[in-house]
């Protein structure tokens, strides 16, 4: 198993373009999740999904859309770059029966 | 609403030294508790992880972690650091079919 994959890994953006961040797990997991991390502040909640078809906002939702067609792909969207978006973001998906999250390597976006 | 508080965003120890970082939740179910660790330019790793059963709870690398409901807390704990522990510490806690919150870090300083 591949686990938790994440591409890119490193991108850097301008203000105001978009770009989508993609997230895929093989592990048949239902739930997903996205989050940020800056310096500080830990790991916060952006959107999640419990399931293919379903996801919901996290704690800092604003500026991002998700969609979850597939069961495997959990891609976040930013519709327009802002330098507060600058950060490390982690995809995570969780296995329904021991709560454990597995995270992907992560992608450091930089928005100039 | 789920929290959790880790006290102290730095802690420093010699070698050999024990190592305690605390983590403090609020939950008003019974939680499941996490600890995970991040080395430099690294994702995530699961340390260990409380969701039933025995409230000491053993995980990899010589790291332990007590459950006390009467404190609400869930510190972690290993005998003697070794200069390979110098990381951040994330506590996390959730609740059934819930998102995974995290405290802020605590980053662990060894030296020699």
């Amino acid at each position: 198993n591949a686990g938790v994959t994440q591409t890119p890994k490193f991108q850097v953006l301008k203000t105001g373009q978009s770009m989508t961040l993609q997230c895929a797990q093989d592990m048949n997991h239902e739930y997903m999740s996205w989050y940020r991390q800056d310096p500080g502040m830990g790991l916060r909640l952006i959107h999640y999904s419990v399931g293919a078809g379903i996801t919901d906002q996290g704690e800092v939702p604003n500026g991002y859309n998700v969609s979850r067609s597939t069961t495997e792909d959990f891609p976040l969207r930013l519709l327009s770059a802002a330098p507060s978006q600058t950060s490390v973001y982690f995809c995570a998906s969780r296995e329904t029966s021991t709560y454990e999250q597995y995270f992907g390597p992560g992608t450091r976006l930089t928005v100039t | 609403a789920q929290s959790v508080t880790q006290l102290g965003s730095h802690v420093s120890v010699s070698e050999g030294a024990l190592v305690l970082l605390r983590c403090n939740y609020s939950s008003s179910v019974p939680p499941y508790l996490f600890w995970y660790v991040q080395y430099p330019n690294q994702g995530l790793q699961l340390l260990l992880k409380y969701t039933t059963g025995a409230t000491l709870v053993k995980g990899i690398n010589g790291f332990e972690a007590e459950f006390k409901k009467s404190e609400t807390s869930f510190h972690l704990t290993k005998p003697s650091a070794h200069m390979s522990d110098a990381a951040e510490y994330f506590c996390a806690v959730s609740q059934a079919g819930t998102a995974l919150i995290f405290g802020k870090g605590t980053t662990l300083s060894v030296s020699s």
